[in-house]
């Protein structure tokens, strides 16, 4: 089935140790997207890449940066991971952003904990 | 800014009815959408309804947009086991500018 796939589901890392979080579809969508969900909270969105362009949320720390290689790839890196930035971590996806019938699709999430 | 509210829980019967309330801000969202995550997983869309609709039913789901008051509910008919879920209510002109609201963890008595 065409799906948003997210690896690891759980990754531990150590304060300021930089980490990487990764993100692919099968969906052929133009549009990917990472949010950061903390404990009863609603997702909080990151950035986003339509096709190449990099969209960056002026709100997001520096600590976050995103890249994406091709289509179906894309990957969070945490530079500096501090305690704060322990939180699920959700890859989504969309044909276009500018489409008001299309919407997102998400992957199951990637649980980050800093020791 | 938008804004989206939720209550954070509620608690129904097996078998009842629930009925999950939201409110949003932003009067230029052109579709308000429903998702549903599951304990250890990413959100799945549940349902949509575009901005100039009122009611939308799908199967045991039942959207009602009051634009006026800028409120939504979902209604879910006959809750199952398998509904227990936290629900987000979201605003959005299209995917990408997605606001969504905190969640309402729903819990189901048997």
């Amino acid at each position: 089935d065409a799906m948003v796939i997210q690896n690891p589901r759980y990754q531990v890392t150590q304060f300021g140790k930089p980490v990487t979080l990764s993100c692919s579809q099968t969906l052929n969508h133009n549009v990917m997207y990472w949010y950061q969900q903390k404990s009863s909270q609603a997702p909080k969105l990151l950035f986003h890449y339509y096709d190449k362009d990099f969209n960056n949320e002026a709100d997001t720390p520096d600590n976050f940066q995103s890249r994406r290689p091709n289509t179906s790839f894309c990957f969070l890196d945490i530079r500096s991971p501090g305690l704060g930035d322990a939180a699920m971590y959700l890859c989504a996806t969309s044909r276009s952003p500018g489409l008001a019938t299309d919407t997102q699709y998400f992957g199951p999430g990637t649980r980050l904990t800093v020791l | 800014g938008e804004d989206v509210e939720q209550s954070l829980f509620l608690s129904v019967r097996e078998g009842d009815s629930s009925v999950i309330n939201c409110t949003y801000t932003d009067s230029s969202s052109t579709y308000l959408y429903w998702y549903k995550q599951e304990p250890g997983a990413g959100l799945q869309l549940l349902t949509y309804i575009f901005s100039n609709m009122d009611m939308k039913q799908d199967q045991r789901l039942t959207v009602l947009l009051n634009k006026k008051d800028k409120h939504l509910s979902l209604r879910i008919a006959d809750t199952q086991t398998g509904d227990s879920a936290i629900y987000f209510c979201a605003e959005g002109q299209g995917a990408q500018k997605l606001v969504f609201g905190q969640g309402t963890r729903l819990t189901i008595n048997p």
